[in-house]
Protein backbone atom coordinates (compact mmCIF):
# COMPACT_ATOMS: atom_id res chain seq x y z
CA UNK A 1 0.00 0.00 0.00
CA UNK A 2 1.55 3.25 -0.85
CA UNK A 3 1.65 5.49 1.59
CA UNK A 4 1.57 9.56 0.03
CA UNK A 5 3.82 10.30 -2.69
CA UNK A 6 5.28 13.98 -3.83
CA UNK A 7 7.13 15.07 -7.15
CA UNK A 8 9.41 16.07 -7.47
CA UNK A 9 11.86 15.44 -4.73
CA UNK A 10 13.93 18.00 -5.71
CA UNK A 11 13.54 21.69 -7.35
CA UNK A 12 15.46 24.75 -7.98
CA UNK A 13 14.10 27.87 -9.34
CA UNK A 14 14.84 31.51 -10.09
CA UNK A 15 13.26 34.40 -8.21
CA UNK A 16 10.12 35.79 -9.72
CA UNK A 17 9.26 32.11 -11.27
CA UNK A 18 6.35 30.51 -10.77
CA UNK A 19 6.55 26.08 -9.40
CA UNK A 20 3.66 23.84 -9.20
CA UNK A 21 4.32 20.61 -6.72
CA UNK A 22 2.16 17.72 -6.44
CA UNK A 23 0.86 15.11 -4.34
CA UNK A 24 -1.03 11.66 -4.20
CA UNK A 25 -2.80 11.05 -0.50
CA UNK A 26 -2.54 7.42 0.57
CA UNK A 27 -5.48 4.89 -0.30
CA UNK A 28 -7.94 5.35 1.31
CA UNK A 29 -7.50 9.15 2.60
CA UNK A 30 -9.99 12.03 1.27
CA UNK A 31 -8.13 15.36 3.04
CA UNK A 32 -4.93 16.61 2.06
CA UNK A 33 -2.70 19.21 3.93
CA UNK A 34 0.41 21.24 2.87
CA UNK A 35 2.92 22.16 5.08
CA UNK A 36 6.50 24.36 4.99
CA UNK A 37 9.40 23.49 6.59
CA UNK A 38 12.29 25.84 6.46
CA UNK A 39 15.94 24.79 7.61
CA UNK A 40 15.40 24.46 11.84
CA UNK A 41 12.04 25.01 11.85
CA UNK A 42 9.02 22.93 12.46
CA UNK A 43 6.26 22.52 9.66
CA UNK A 44 4.23 25.47 9.10
CA UNK A 45 0.73 24.79 8.04
CA UNK A 46 0.00 26.14 4.57
CA UNK A 47 -3.78 25.24 3.59
CA UNK A 48 -5.61 21.75 4.06
CA UNK A 49 -7.82 20.47 1.05
CA UNK A 50 -11.03 18.53 1.18
CA UNK A 51 -14.30 17.54 -1.38
CA UNK A 52 -11.65 20.06 -4.04
CA UNK A 53 -11.90 22.81 -1.49
CA UNK A 54 -9.89 24.85 0.47
CA UNK A 55 -11.38 24.21 4.13
CA UNK A 56 -8.43 25.44 6.34
CA UNK A 57 -5.50 28.12 5.98
CA UNK A 58 -2.68 29.04 7.85
CA UNK A 59 -0.87 32.44 7.94
CA UNK A 60 0.75 32.11 4.06
CA UNK A 61 0.31 35.10 1.42
CA UNK A 62 -2.14 34.78 -1.44
CA UNK A 63 1.12 33.60 -3.75
CA UNK A 64 0.40 30.47 -2.75
CA UNK A 65 -2.95 28.56 -4.11
CA UNK A 66 -3.90 25.03 -4.65
CA UNK A 67 -5.72 22.89 -5.90
CA UNK A 68 -7.42 19.11 -4.89
CA UNK A 69 -8.57 16.92 -8.04
CA UNK A 70 -11.38 14.12 -7.66
CA UNK A 71 -9.14 11.57 -6.84
CA UNK A 72 -8.06 13.56 -4.10
CA UNK A 73 -4.37 14.19 -5.52
CA UNK A 74 -2.92 17.42 -4.64
CA UNK A 75 -0.99 20.85 -6.28
CA UNK A 76 0.38 23.03 -4.75
CA UNK A 77 1.08 26.62 -6.56
CA UNK A 78 3.47 29.09 -5.68
CA UNK A 79 3.93 32.14 -7.72
CA UNK A 80 6.45 35.01 -7.80
CA UNK A 81 9.27 33.37 -6.09
CA UNK A 82 11.10 34.86 -3.24
CA UNK A 83 14.09 33.87 -2.09
CA UNK A 84 12.96 32.70 1.58
CA UNK A 85 10.33 30.53 -0.29
CA UNK A 86 13.21 28.12 0.05
CA UNK A 87 11.93 24.90 2.07
CA UNK A 88 10.73 21.51 2.43
CA UNK A 89 7.24 21.18 1.03
CA UNK A 90 5.47 18.52 2.55
CA UNK A 91 2.27 17.14 1.88
CA UNK A 92 0.08 15.37 4.15
CA UNK A 93 -2.88 13.27 3.90
CA UNK A 94 -5.79 11.90 6.35
CA UNK A 95 -8.60 9.66 6.30
CA UNK A 96 -11.10 11.84 8.29
CA UNK A 97 -11.20 14.92 10.15
CA UNK A 98 -9.85 13.11 13.41
CA UNK A 99 -7.35 10.30 11.79
CA UNK A 100 -3.80 10.78 12.15
CA UNK A 101 -1.46 11.88 9.39
CA UNK A 102 0.00 10.43 6.52
CA UNK A 103 3.27 12.83 5.66
CA UNK A 104 5.34 12.33 2.29
CA UNK A 105 8.69 12.78 1.79
CA UNK A 106 8.40 15.92 1.17
CA UNK A 107 9.72 17.98 -2.32
CA UNK A 108 12.83 20.12 -1.74
CA UNK A 109 12.66 23.89 -2.97
CA UNK A 110 15.71 26.04 -3.43
CA UNK A 111 15.03 29.40 -5.17
CA UNK A 112 18.04 31.15 -6.41
CA UNK B 1 -3.26 30.27 18.88
CA UNK B 2 -1.40 27.07 19.74
CA UNK B 3 2.15 27.13 20.59
CA UNK B 4 3.92 24.12 21.33
CA UNK B 5 7.24 23.66 22.79
CA UNK B 6 9.37 20.59 22.97
CA UNK B 7 12.30 20.30 25.28
CA UNK B 8 15.13 19.48 24.99
CA UNK B 9 15.73 21.09 21.95
CA UNK B 10 18.90 18.86 21.42
CA UNK B 11 19.85 15.49 23.46
CA UNK B 12 23.33 13.45 22.93
CA UNK B 13 23.26 10.08 24.60
CA UNK B 14 25.52 6.73 25.02
CA UNK B 15 23.46 3.42 23.37
CA UNK B 16 21.37 1.78 25.39
CA UNK B 17 20.12 4.49 28.07
CA UNK B 18 16.12 5.42 28.41
CA UNK B 19 15.12 8.70 27.28
CA UNK B 20 11.57 11.45 27.68
CA UNK B 21 10.91 14.25 25.81
CA UNK B 22 8.72 16.74 26.85
CA UNK B 23 6.23 18.59 25.01
CA UNK B 24 3.95 21.44 25.83
CA UNK B 25 0.81 23.29 24.27
CA UNK B 26 -0.74 26.18 25.20
CA UNK B 27 -4.76 25.21 24.15
CA UNK B 28 -5.37 22.27 26.02
CA UNK B 29 -8.86 21.43 23.91
CA UNK B 30 -7.22 19.30 21.58
CA UNK B 31 -8.93 16.28 19.97
CA UNK B 32 -5.65 14.00 19.47
CA UNK B 33 -1.95 14.66 19.68
CA UNK B 34 0.42 12.89 16.99
CA UNK B 35 4.71 11.83 17.95
CA UNK B 36 6.23 11.88 14.57
CA UNK B 37 9.89 10.97 13.49
CA UNK B 38 12.14 12.49 10.96
CA UNK B 39 15.17 12.57 9.56
CA UNK B 40 17.31 14.78 7.98
CA UNK B 41 16.40 16.33 5.05
CA UNK B 42 13.44 13.62 4.95
CA UNK B 43 9.70 13.52 5.55
CA UNK B 44 7.86 12.53 8.60
CA UNK B 45 7.16 9.25 10.09
CA UNK B 46 4.48 9.00 12.44
CA UNK B 47 5.11 7.18 15.85
CA UNK B 48 1.99 7.24 17.96
CA UNK B 49 -1.54 8.51 17.09
CA UNK B 50 -2.80 9.34 21.26
CA UNK B 51 -6.72 10.45 21.20
CA UNK B 52 -7.91 13.12 23.53
CA UNK B 53 -9.69 10.33 25.35
CA UNK B 54 -6.65 8.77 26.04
CA UNK B 55 -4.04 8.71 28.44
CA UNK B 56 -1.12 6.59 26.91
CA UNK B 57 -0.17 4.80 23.35
CA UNK B 58 2.99 2.23 23.19
CA UNK B 59 4.32 0.75 20.13
CA UNK B 60 7.49 -1.18 20.99
CA UNK B 61 10.30 0.57 22.97
CA UNK B 62 8.04 3.57 22.56
CA UNK B 63 5.41 4.95 24.94
CA UNK B 64 3.71 8.35 24.43
CA UNK B 65 1.68 9.33 27.35
CA UNK B 66 -0.73 12.69 27.15
CA UNK B 67 -2.07 14.90 29.97
CA UNK B 68 -4.50 17.42 28.08
CA UNK B 69 -5.58 19.04 31.34
CA UNK B 70 -1.78 20.62 32.09
CA UNK B 71 -1.28 20.62 28.00
CA UNK B 72 1.82 17.83 28.15
CA UNK B 73 2.78 15.10 26.58
CA UNK B 74 5.81 13.25 27.06
CA UNK B 75 7.64 10.28 24.88
CA UNK B 76 9.44 7.63 26.59
CA UNK B 77 12.20 5.91 24.23
CA UNK B 78 13.66 2.72 26.24
CA UNK B 79 17.34 1.38 25.60
CA UNK B 80 18.22 3.96 22.75
CA UNK B 81 19.65 2.44 19.86
CA UNK B 82 21.60 4.49 17.07
CA UNK B 83 19.14 4.01 14.70
CA UNK B 84 16.68 6.57 17.38
CA UNK B 85 18.92 9.30 16.10
CA UNK B 86 16.35 11.56 14.55
CA UNK B 87 14.20 15.21 15.29
CA UNK B 88 11.16 13.94 17.23
CA UNK B 89 7.99 16.35 16.64
CA UNK B 90 4.74 16.63 18.60
CA UNK B 91 2.32 17.71 16.86
CA UNK B 92 -1.85 18.36 18.74
CA UNK B 93 -4.73 18.47 16.74
CA UNK B 94 -7.43 21.49 17.77
CA UNK B 95 -10.69 21.99 16.80
CA UNK B 96 -9.57 22.65 13.14
CA UNK B 97 -8.31 18.92 13.22
CA UNK B 98 -4.98 20.86 11.69
CA UNK B 99 -1.76 19.76 13.53
CA UNK B 100 0.47 22.33 15.39
CA UNK B 101 4.16 21.46 15.45
CA UNK B 102 7.07 22.69 17.80
CA UNK B 103 10.55 22.97 16.70
CA UNK B 104 11.16 19.11 17.75
CA UNK B 105 14.20 17.32 19.24
CA UNK B 106 17.24 16.42 18.01
CA UNK B 107 18.31 13.16 19.28
CA UNK B 108 22.15 11.54 18.99
CA UNK B 109 22.74 8.31 19.90
CA UNK B 110 25.99 7.36 20.02
CA UNK B 111 27.68 3.78 19.82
Amino acid sequence: DAGVTQSPTHLIKTRGQQVTLRCSPKSGHDTVSWYQQALGQGPQFIFQYYEEEERQRGNFPDRFSGHQFPNYSSELNVNALLLGDSALYLCASSPVARGGYTFGSGTRLTVV
Amino acid sequence: KQEVTQIPAALSVPEGENLVLNCSFTDSAIYNLQWFRQDPGKGLTSLLLIQSSQREQTSGRLNASLDKSSGRSTLYIAASQPGDSATYLCAPSGGSYIPTFGRGTSLIVHP
